[in-house]
């Protein structure tokens, strides 16, 4: 299995600022996932996050918004712009293993994210 | 319509009780499997998955896809406190390159 862990665990921010949360795995893994959950909702997909190209986008998220990086197998940023209080929610990273099973990914504690 | 459908709760039982888990999709082409536990303020983390129709016991925890009625659970025996979380069921196919997650259940064991 792999451990992820998360920075920040929580921030409260300003309208208009921006948040870069970091995901840290403490293995290397194939594919790498950024989600939003709001409380008592499902996870939603943001992004893929591919190592040393650009992010793979759902329908709904934009790369302005959201940038996204990987430079390396372990690690991976997700970017909040120019944020709103729609943007507030719980944001969570999740890598697979090597073998790239989507199905079996493991998810980081969550950056709970408030903006005023 | 959403995807996958499953009900919010909160679910209440008592300590040792079986409990019933439930999700309900519309996709057919779905045949991958997974029920994920969240404990509060924690990430998920993956506790069954099945491929296609059929059962898989682990311990206490018993999944089932039942694919003609489009309709999978997840059984829990001699349910403990510690079982107290929210439960999520996520499908996919084999070709999607994304996971679709219900909403989740929320599960209480009372001692």
């Amino acid at each position: 299995s792999a451990v992820i862990s998360q920075k920040p665990s929580r921030d409260i921010c300003q309208r208009g600022t921006s948040l870069t949360i970091q995901c840290q795995v403490d293995s290397q893994v194939t594919m790498m996932f950024w989600y939003r959950q709001q409380p008592g909702q499902s996870l939603t997909l943001i992004a893929t996050a591919n190592q040393g190209s650009e992010a793979t986008y759902e329908s709904g998220f934009v790369i302005d918004k959201f940038p996204i990086s990987r430079p390396n197998l372990t690690f991976s940023t997700l970017t909040v712009s120019n944020m709103s209080p729609e943007d507030s929610s719980i944001y969570l990273c999740s890598g697979a293993p090597g073998t790239g099973l989507r199905e079996t990914q493991y998810f980081g504690p969550g950056t709970r994210l408030l903006v005023l | 319509q959403k995807e996958v459908e499953q009900d919010p709760g909160p679910l209440s039982v008592p300590e040792g009780a079986i409990v019933s888990l439930n999700c309900t999709y519309s996709n057919s082409a779905f045949q991958y499997f997974m029920w994920y536990r969240q404990y509060s303020r924690k990430g998920p983390e993956l506790l069954m998955y099945t491929y296609s129709s059929g059962n898989k016991e682990d311990g206490r925890f018993t999944a089932q896809v039942d694919k003609s009625s489009k309709y999978i659970s997840l059984f829990i025996r001699d349910s403990q406190p510690s079982d107290s979380a929210t439960y999520l069921c996520a499908m996919r196919d084999s070709s999607a390159s994304k996971i679709i997650f219900g909403s989740g259940t929320r599960l209480s064991i009372r001692p």
